[in-house]
Formats: C-alpha cells, structure tokens, sequence
C-alpha cells in the first residue's frame, strides 16, 4: 500500500461545478497538509497549507483533513476553466520532507 | 518574497552527453533545497536535499550528483545521461522554517534521445 493515495483521473465537470478531490494516506504520524496545482509544463503551485484536523478556506477554495479517517480533500467552487490543471496532494510528519500524491488531472470545460 | 529560477526551461541531450542544471533562489537565506524529477503518471520522486553549502543528501542512487556551491546555488549534473534520465526536474525549497511548505520553480523538461 502507498502511503499516499491519489486517483489519477482525469475529473472532467462543467464550468460553475462544485468539484471535491481527495487523497487518503497510511502514515498517522502525518500532521502537515498540503495541496498543490500544477499546470502544464510548470511547477506546483502551492494552494492550501493546513496542519491537523479540519477546515480552511481561501476564496473558492477549502480543504479539510479528517486525521480520524485519513482523508483529506480539496473542494473548488464555482470551478473555472482557468482551474484545469493537475491537483497534488502532499503531507508530512515531523520529517520536512513531505510525501506527494500522484496527482488528480481536472478538466474544467465551458 | 521567495523565488526560485531554473534554467534552461527545455533541454535536448545525447544519450552519454553530460548535464549541468541548476537552480538559483532569491529571497531568502540558508534555505532547504530539493532537487525532484516528475515522470510522466509517476508523481514526483525526490533526488537530493541539501541542508546548507556542501550538504548533499542523496535519495536515490543513480548517475545523477548534485553539489551546493553557494547557499542559494543548487545544481543537478550527471556525466553520462541515460534514456531513462528523461524527466521533469523541478528545484524546490523551504525557508529557515522547515515547517513551512515547499515552494517550486518552473522545472526543466529533459529529453534524451
């Protein structure tokens, strides 16, 4: 088993959808929480940065752990072409290294 | 504000040709720096990390070496590539807080032919 679970999709959803993007881990020594957004032939972009359990929101954009569970999720709002990209998801211990997820591919189309 | 520059964006090179990348970041002071290499449908695979001047850790042994010259300089370089050396490299860094996040540049695509 991965330690970093991450569907590869591709998530194709129309323009306005809400879309939700979610990776599960295996690691409970796992307390930092990170997403990231990739666009073609570029660099990731940080997104979201949480530490532990529950939500935080920036604009359109909210994540949420669930330490319980392991399970976290990336939600968008009124999701926008301009939001295809590549979402990873990425998350560490006490390590400053962090272990990524492979990526979802998301396809917003008008 | 922190920012990494990477160079060139795009590289064609020999099979046996050898690779000089490198990585320069501004902004900050005795960062942490990464080297990853994206594979397509693979994620991102950690290379080395280097603590300060001259401190390389190495993840994954291979032809590739890196060296930490000056305390924003990171470099990526190989003597012999190989196909399977094709990838994304992306630098990465984070501050004097190693609880922040990393930050990425803009990466150099390499092909090998």
């Amino acid at each position: 088993q991965k330690e970093v679970e991450q569907d590869p999709g591709p998530l194709s959803v129309p323009e306005g959808a809400i879309v939700s993007l979610n990776c599960t881990y295996s690691n409970s020594a796992f307390q930092y929480f990170m997403w990231y957004r990739q666009y073609s032939r570029k660099g990731p972009e940080l997104l979201m940065y949480t530490y532990s359990s529950g939500n935080k929101e920036d604009g359109r954009f909210t994540a949420q752990v669930d330490k319980s569970s392991k399970y976290i999720s990336l939600f968008i709002r009124d999701s926008q072409p301009s939001d295809s990209a590549t979402y990873l998801c990425a998350m560490r211990g006490g390590s400053y290294i962090p272990t990524f997820g492979r990526g979802t591919s998301l396809i917003v189309h008008p | 504000s922190q920012t990494i520059h990477q160079w060139p964006a795009t590289l064609v090179q020999p099979v046996g040709s050898p690779l000089s990348l490198e990585c320069t970041v501004e902004g900050t002071s005795n960062p942490n720096l990464y080297w990853y290499r994206q594979a397509a449908g693979r994620g991102l695979q950690l290379l080395f990390y280097s603590v300060g001047i001259g401190q390389i850790s190495s993840e994954v042994p291979q032809n590739l070496s890196a060296s930490r010259p000056q305390d924003r300089q990171f470099i990526l370089s190989s003597k012999k590539l190989l196909l399977s050396d094709s990838g994304f490299y992306l630098c990465a860094l984070t501050g004097t807080d190693s609880n922040q996040p990393q930050h990425f540049g803009d990466g150099t695509r390499l092909s090998i032919l």
